[in-house]
């Protein structure tokens, strides 16, 4: 049950754009990002809900296609600060487990 | 200051000793859970609970217990430790309405 994330890791320059995609064998109620930075704790991104709009902030946003159960998260004008893991995280339902995907190294270069 | 707590942040034991991780958040949050996690393997779901007294089986709950007898509080339990449960643990919480799941400092356990 476990999503796949791809790409496994990216190199950027700063200011260039990544997309990591997240997908499911099963159908999906929500989609959760996180980004997790070396030695510290994942700290959370943002949800997308079943039948919900693509959300955002600043320059990440996500979307969320439940036909395909695929999410996507959109990385624009990457910064320094982005660098680090990306986890993607499903729900079949509300209430139910949580599954994280293996993660995405995303470094970001000067 | 809203916060996850975990103790000890480091532990090293040896199989078959009995082992209590604290977990505690400030938050008045209904859901908690717990993770490990281990290289190339991503974060993997132990335990999650819904609110009091009500708790569910992770991705891998196997020798793993946990109780939920107030909100705050939710401690992982390892009965008889192995070397295979060597791993880094985080307690996470979050509000049923919101979903954004605070994550704690991590735990990190050794078994010998």
């Amino acid at each position: 049950q476990q999503p796949v994330q791809s790409p496994q890791a990216v190199i950027l320059r700063e200011g260039e754009d990544a997309v990591i995609n997240c997908s499911s064998s099963k159908a999906l109620y929500s989609v959760h990002w996180y980004r997790q930075k070396h030695g510290e704790a994942p700290v959370f991104l943002m949800i997308l809900l079943k039948g919900g709009e693509q959300k955002g902030h600043d320059k990440i946003s996500a979307s969320f296609n439940e036909k395909k159960q695929q999410s996507s998260l959109y990385l624009t004008a990457s910064q320094l600060s982005y660098s680090g893991t990306y986890f993607c995280g499903t729900e079949i339902d509300s209430g139910y487990a949580l599954n994280f995907g293996k993660g995405t190294s995303l470094l970001v270069t000067p | 200051e809203a916060q996850v707590t975990q103790n000890p942040r480091y532990l090293i034991t040896v199989t078959g000793k009995k082992l209590t991780v604290t977990c505690s958040q400030n938050m008045n949050h209904e859901y908690m859970s717990w993770y490990r996690q281990d290289p190339g393997l991503g974060l993997r779901q132990i335990y999650y609970s819904m609110n009091v007294e009500v708790t569910d089986k992770g991705d891998v709950p196997e020798g793993y217990k946990v109780s939920r007898k107030e909100k705050r509080n939710f401690p992982l339990i390892l009965e008889s430790p192995s070397p295979n449960q060597t791993s880094l643990y985080f307690c996470a919480s979050s509000s049923i309405e919101t979903y954004e799941q605070y994550f704690g400092p991590g735990t990190r356990l050794t078994v010998t």
